[in-house]
């Protein structure tokens, strides 16, 4: 089975302090994707990752960076923590497509991050 | 960039097939319908894709029209466990997932 695994269910941090969400996958995958989910909106992609030390820009990636130093390893960066950042983050993992073959994306559980 | 459209809520009593509707009328030729189930305050779990025939797995069938503008997922015994938001993408071949707001769907005991 997939496991991909968020380092905190919830967090609180304070405006303008700098906020890590890690997230960890256990199997291999080259693909890693951060969303947010917020009331009525879907999920949105931030960013995501093809592999080690890339990334890419999503939908909506201002005010935030990551880092992907490992392939089992990404992480979501908030610089400076801001009210509107106020969402449920999450996670996932995919491998890479094989030719025409869909790639299924496996979800973390979460993190519900309030910024005050 | 919304290309699906499902009901926003549906209820179906426990033991009872749930058929869940999503119309995806633009549809193209290399696009794969996909399924994906949030149950609350969880990360949402892979159901079933599919890009023209009908398929099924442990958890599921997914049925696509002829003129693959619509599907229906089938859960063909509802348990309460059931009880969760149902999101239907329809996705390009190797591009990111577009998730609209779903339809929740409640299993009533």
């Amino acid at each position: 089975d997939v496991k991909v695994t968020q380092s905190s269910r919830y967090l609180v941090k304070r405006t303008g302090e700098k906020v890590f969400l890690e997230c960890v996958q256990d199997m291999d995958h080259e693909n890693m994707f951060w969303y947010r989910q917020d009331p009525g909106l879907g999920l949105r992609l931030i960013y995501f990752s093809y592999d080690v030390k890339m990334k890419e820009k999503g939908d909506i990636p201002e005010g935030y960076s990551v880092s992907r130093e490992k392939k089992e390893r990404f992480s979501l960066i908030l610089e400076s923590a801001s009210t509107n950042q106020t969402s449920m983050y999450l996670c996932a993992s995919s491998p890479p497509r094989v030719g025409a073959q869909q790639e299924t994306q496996y979800f973390g559980p979460g993190t519900r991050l309030l910024v005050l | 960039d919304a290309k699906t459209t499902q009901p926003p809520s549906m209820d179906c009593a426990e033991g009872r097939a749930a058929n869940l509707p999503c119309n995806h009328s633009t549809i193209s030729g290399n696009e794969y319908v996909y399924w994906y189930r949030q149950i609350h305050s969880q990360g949402p779990q892979y159901i079933i894709h599919g890009l023209k025939n009908n398929e099924t797995n442990e958890m599921a069938s997914l049925i696509i029209t002829e003129d693959r503008k619509s599907s229906t997922l089938i859960l063909p015994h509802a348990t309460l466990r059931d009880t969760a938001v149902y999101y239907c993408i329809v996705r390009p071949l190797g591009n990111q997932f577009y998730f609209g707001t779903g339809t929740s769907l409640t299993v009533i005991p």
